[in-house]
């Protein structure tokens, strides 16, 4: 069967960083995405990896690595409006994308 | 304006009852999806449409039914509601494959069968 598993929550400091870990079995990999759902909201894109190695967006940074089936997302200087779940999507050898369960992330103050 | 929409946002209804859910955009996308999600589950794909005339099973297609009636417009129905179809749906849309092919979803229609 297919499985991506993510840790169910993250706690993190505001001004802190932070990394939520993906591990993936998949039939086939045509890459990973990591979206963003605020609570009751739509899930938006954050980053795409098709290659190994590590994409920087701003804060956010995402890295793969195939032959490990992980990947990471690494959010720097965290602030209130990061508290949301993280979303972690492969798409396998049909195209389709089999989507983790979400790791909800708290920021304290 | 949005670019993916979804009418109703929030619908309460009982067992046994047809529920039609709709979904619009201004993308001008060929693919679109229909997801559902529950608490500590990912997405899960219930139907997808890749044009006009094409139609696919998800992983839980089962009690569910779908129309594309055009281009920008993807239904879908339920025709006789049972509770644990009671979950947040979601619609989306992608431009194609490659890098393009980022899903853009609609707010979300929160269902609850009594």
């Amino acid at each position: 069967g297919q499985n991506i598993d993510q840790p169910t929550e993250m706690t993190a400091t505001e001004g802190a960083i932070v990394q939520i870990n993906c591990t993936y079995q998949t039939s086939g990999f045509n890459g990973l995405f990591w979206y963003q759902q605020h609570a009751g909201e739509a899930p938006t894109f954050l980053s795409y990896n098709v290659l190994d190695g590590l994409e920087e967006k701003g804060r956010f940074s995402s890295f793969l690595s195939r032959s490990k089936g992980y990947s990471y997302l690494l959010l720097k200087e965290l602030q209130m409006k990061d508290s949301a779940s993280y979303l972690c999507a492969v798409k396998d050898s049909n195209y389709q994308l089999i989507w983790g369960a979400g790791t909800k992330l708290i920021i304290k103050p | 304006d949005a670019d993916v929409t979804q009418t109703p946002r929030n619908r309460i209804t009982k067992t046994g009852k047809r529920i039609m859910l709709e979904c619009s955009q201004t993308k001008g996308h060929d693919r679109m999806y229909w997801y559902r999600q529950d608490p500590g589950l990912g997405l899960r794909l219930i139907y997808y449409s890749f044009d006009v005339k094409d139609i696919n099973k998800g992983e839980i297609s089962d009690g569910y039914s779908v129309s594309r009636q055009a281009q920008a417009k993807f239904s879908l129905s339920l025709e006789s509601a049972i509770p644990n179809q009671t979950a947040l749906y979601f619609c989306a849309t992608r431009a194609g494959t490659g890098e393009s092919d980022t899903q853009y979803f609609g707010p979300g229609t929160r269902l609850t069968v009594l």
